[in-house]
């Protein structure tokens, strides 16, 4: 069955530091996502992006937050300036078309633990 | 502020019993709602998905939806031991264009 796959697994990073989120979406899928889940927390979105561009973002993706899909296959989740409470579970998802629509729905990877020190 | 509230639980049931996991959103306009299945650690794992009122089946689960309450509910026949998980419920607000608002789950037990 096909899936979302992430790398790294996890990760342990600095205050200050760069990280960058790697995903692979299931490979007919247009729609592309982050979302996040602080430990303890609700699952909660940071990102969508169709064809090539941010189709949404909440108030959590600010600009210390990018996004790219460099190549035809990886989609990736870059946070310039690490702060503490950058520390959550990243989830890239991904949907065939738009959520809700021909049952549309929204497949998650098995995420990446960031640790932020 | 968009909202999707569950209870946190845990609620315990023993095997075999029906679990009754409820959920309330906020947004009337919402059309399309989601239960997801989280294991500790892991990621959400859709398990069905309702836009009408009323109940949708698969299996060993139900769905229920009442738009005019803005209530969905989840309910688990036969309930296993490997039940056992964080069940949240997400929902597509009217506005947005595809995009989820999770509630903060509901954890189930199922003794054996």
């Amino acid at each position: 069955e096909p899936e979302v796959t992430q790398t790294p697994s996890h990760q342990v990073t600095q205050m200050g530091q760069e990280v960058i989120l790697r995903c692979v979406p299931i490979s007919n899928h247009l729609y592309f996502y982050w979302y996040r889940q602080i430990l303890g927390q609700k699952v909660e979105f940071l990102v969508s992006f169709y064809n090539n561009e941010i189709s949404e973002k909440s108030e959590i993706f600010d600009d210390q937050f990018s996004v790219e899909r460099p190549d035809g296959s990886n989609f990736t989740l870059k946070i310039r300036s690490t702060k503490l409470e950058d520390s959550a579970m990243y989830f890239c998802a991904s949907s065939e078309g738009v959520v809700g629509v021909s049952g549309n729905t929204i497949y998650f990877g098995e995420g990446s633990w960031l640790t932020v020190v | 502020q968009k909202e999707v509230e569950q209870n946190s639980g845990p609620l315990s049931v023993p095997e075999g019993a029906i679990a009754s996991l409820n959920c309330t959103y906020s947004d009337r306009g919402s059309q399309s709602f989601f239960w997801y299945r989280q294991y500790s650690g892991k990621s959400p794992e859709l398990i069905m998905f309702i836009y009408s009122n009323g109940d949708k089946e698969d299996g060993r689960f139900t769905a229920q939806l009442n738009k005019a309450s803005q209530y969905v509910s989840l309910l688990i026949r036969d309930s296993q031991p490997s039940d056992s998980a964080t069940y949240l419920c997400a929902v597509k607000p009217d506005s947005g264009y595809s995009t989820l608002t999770f509630g903060k789950g509901t954890m189930l037990l199922v003794s054996p």
